[in-house]
């Protein structure tokens, strides 16, 4: 089983659309938590940090549940320029600090 | 400008000829790391190093050396590369607490003959 594991997808959405996306993590000592857009093999780029109150940035929503050890991330009224593949990250402190990050989920979204 | 710079972008190599990736960042970080992407597995984690002199290996550091001699620099160096290590290599760095967002290179695509 992978460390950290995302919605295989790809999710293809109309704009508008509300799109969620689902992250679950299995090390214990993972301590933070984000989520990173990347563009078509471009270097990946912070969307967002994750904290446990949850958080909202615009049309992103962030959540995260430390006891089911679920990441979640939800976009709201879909734009073109939402299309990329996002990517669930942990960084893990305990035995290193390591960061671990899933394979991503690819959005399209249409007109 | 703050920025990590990889050099170089692209690099087609023969097997078993060594070489360099150099990483350099300009906004005196403390954590950098190195990453592999590869077409369904997302980003691995090769090495990172704390600070200078100290490095570990993340999860897939076989066939892989780095160095942290300087703050700003962290060189991935293939002594004897083999086609399993054509990918693209992410460079990036961050200020010491795991909650800090990584900074990322442009990448480096390296082939391997």
């Amino acid at each position: 089983r992978k460390e950290v594991e995302q919605d295989p997808g790809p999710f293809n959405v109309p704009e508008g659309a509300t799109v969620a996306f689902n992250c679950t993590y299995s090390n214990s000592a993972s301590q933070s938590f984000f989520w990173y857009r990347q563009d078509c093999r471009k270097e990946p780029k912070l969307l967002m940090s994750v904290y446990s109150s949850g958080n909202e940035d615009g049309r992103f929503t962030a959540q995260l549940n430390r006891a089911s050890q679920y990441i979640s991330l939800l976009i709201r009224d879909s734009k073109l320029s939402d299309s990329a593949t996002y990517l669930c990250v942990v960084n893990i402190e305990g035995g290193g600090f390591k960061t671990i990050f899933g394979a991503g989920t690819r959005l399209f979204v249409k007109a | 400008e703050a920025q990590v710079t990889q050099n170089p972008r692209y690099l087609i190599t023969v097997t078993g000829k060594k070489l360099t990736v150099t990483c350099s960042q300009n906004m005196n970080h403390e954590y950098m790391s190195w990453y592999r992407q590869d077409p369904g597995l997302g980003l691995r984690q090769i090495y990172y190093s704390m600070n200078v002199e100290v490095t570990d290996k993340g999860d897939v550091p076989e066939g892989y050396k780095v160095s942290r001699k300087e703050k700003r620099n962290f060189p991935l160096i293939l002594e004897s590369p083999s086609p399993n290590q054509t990918s693209l290599y992410f460079c990036a760095s961050r200020k010491t607490q795991s909650y800090n967002e990584q900074f990322f290179g442009p990448g480096t695509r390296l082939t391997v003959l």
